[in-house]
């Protein structure tokens, strides 16, 4: 079974520009996760989807983020305009359904995102 | 408001020895644990999980206990390996369709030999 993969794996850009970043769950899990951890913290969510629906975008930091999963399987995160605040690494993450009883979540190797 | 806290920064310990990972949270809320490791440049990987109407659970060399009255959690590595020397954090949620993760910091965890 393949793994959360996530592309770029690193992206460099100026304060102003525009990113997407993208995120391809496993295969079958219709929850999807974004997070970020910043300067070396803690890991913290951004939102939720279930197949193509966002469940909690309460993490979500201000409207310069826009997080899409059109047909409920690979997702976009998009920072337009990005500001120096937003560097940090961005991880995704899949599960299967959690009404049965587990709520174990895979992460994909994350994107590196540098603005300068 | 940090809800869930891993209160060592850092761990080292020799290789064969036992590994004792802490984390105390402050949500009652929290019905289920998580521990995760992450190498360098790596997602965080999944290692074991504990539901609140456990305290214990056991897989292989990896044991979480839970201690509900205290709000606080460990893990334990026995024997520890130097293949464990890795970032490894505590996560929480809450059933029910919550099922976003509550991170901690981290513990830095060094084994020499």
């Amino acid at each position: 079974e393949a793994g959360v993969t996530q592309f770029p794996s690193h992206s460099v850009i100026e304060k102003g520009q525009t990113v997407t970043l993208r995120c391809d769950p496993i295969s079958g899990h219709d929850n999807l996760y974004w997070y970020r951890r910043v300067m070396g913290k803690e890991i913290k969510f951004l939102l939720h989807f279930v197949k193509e629906s966002k469940q909690d975008e309460s993490g979500m930091p201000n409207n310069r983020f826009l997080a899409e999963r059109t047909g409920g399987t690979y997702s976009t995160l998009k920072v337009q305009p990005a500001e120096l605040e937003d560097s940090g690494v961005y991880f995704c993450a899949s599960s299967r359904d959690s009404s049965l009883g587990s709520y174990e979540q895979y992460f994909g190797p994350g994107t590196r995102l540098t603005v300068t | 408001d940090q809800q869930v806290k891993q209160n060592s920064p850092s761990l080292s310990v020799q290789e064969g020895r036992i590994s004792i990972l802490n984390c105390d949270y402050t949500n009652s809320m929290f019905d289920y644990f998580l521990w995760y490791k992450k190498y360098p440049a790596e997602g965080p990987t999944f290692l074991i999980s504990i539901s609140s109407i456990k305290d214990k659970n056991e897989d292989g060399r990896f044991t979480v206990f839970l201690n509900k009255s205290a709000k606080h959690l460990s893990l334990h590595i026995v024997p520890s390996q130097p293949g464990d020397s890795a970032v490894y954090f505590c996560a929480a949620c809450r059933s029910g369709g919550y099922n976003k993760l509550i991170f901690g910091a981290g513990t830095r965890l060094a084994v020499h030999p």
